[in-house]
């Protein structure tokens, strides 16, 4: 299994605070991403990074931001948590930019009360 | 069309059966894609990859059917083991590299 580690695991948090997830990996591999999991959605990507410090938007980065300061760490930041950021959030990697394989974190889930 | 559809079953077996599921896209500038296995409450884990013609590894063969459109991922001899749900990743449209990941279909696979 590719070494990606998320935390934490879980997590409840109240609305209007701030919430931030961290993605650390082991593989240096040059690509990161954030995606979120819903029930009725497929996994929908927030943000990429194909570098430290080059990030990008995905299909639904409204009320998230990232960064990354060093290859082996990827954080999302909820700036103010929303009930409707209550999801499973997963880190994926991969060492060449998509589309390409992908593996996969173990995931976050997040409940904003 | 959606970018990607699939159906979401439950596709419900017996142990031993052949199964084969699709997925249908819209971008037919697509090179690439792929199927992902999840597991309940568990990450998505690389299944196989479809660039060409189709793959085959054991008892999964996936095949790309470009004039129609779609991918199938074809599972022989199902094991209790494989019920999980298969997720198909296809390129997004429009020069965009965001993936675009269908529902997925879950299977189960019963003694």
């Amino acid at each position: 299994d590719a070494g990606i580690t998320q935390s934490p695991r879980h997590k409840v948090t109240e609305t209007g605070t701030p919430v931030t997830l961290r993605c650390h990996q082991t593989e240096n591999h040059r690509y990161m991403y954030w995606y979120r999991q819903d029930p009725g959605h497929g996994l929908r990507l927030i943000h990429y990074s194909y570098g430290v410090k080059d990030t990008d938007k995905g299909e639904v980065s409204d009320g998230y931001s990232v960064s990354r300061s060093k290859t082996e760490d990827f954080l999302l930041t909820l700036e103010s948590a929303t009930s409707s950021q209550t999801s499973v959030y997963f880190c994926a990697i991969s060492e060449l930019g998509i589309p390409t394989e992908q593996y996969f974190g173990p995931g976050t889930r997040l409940t904003v009360t | 069309r959606k970018e990607v559809e699939q159906d979401p079953g439950p596709f419900n077996v017996p142990e031993g059966a052949t199964v084969a599921f699709n997925c249908t896209y819209s971008n037919s500038a697509s090179q690439s894609f792929f199927w992902y296995r999840q597991d309940c409450r568990k990450e998505p884990k690389l299944l196989m990859s479809v660039y060409s013609s189709g793959n085959e590894d054991g008892r999964f063969t996936a095949q790309l059917n470009r004039a129609s459109q779609y991918i199938s991922l074809l599972i022989r001899d199902s094991k209790l083991s494989d019920s999980a749900t298969y997720l198909c990743v296809v390129p997004a449209s429009g020069g965009s590299y965001i993936p675009t990941f269908g529902r997925g279909t879950s299977l189960i696979v019963h003694p």
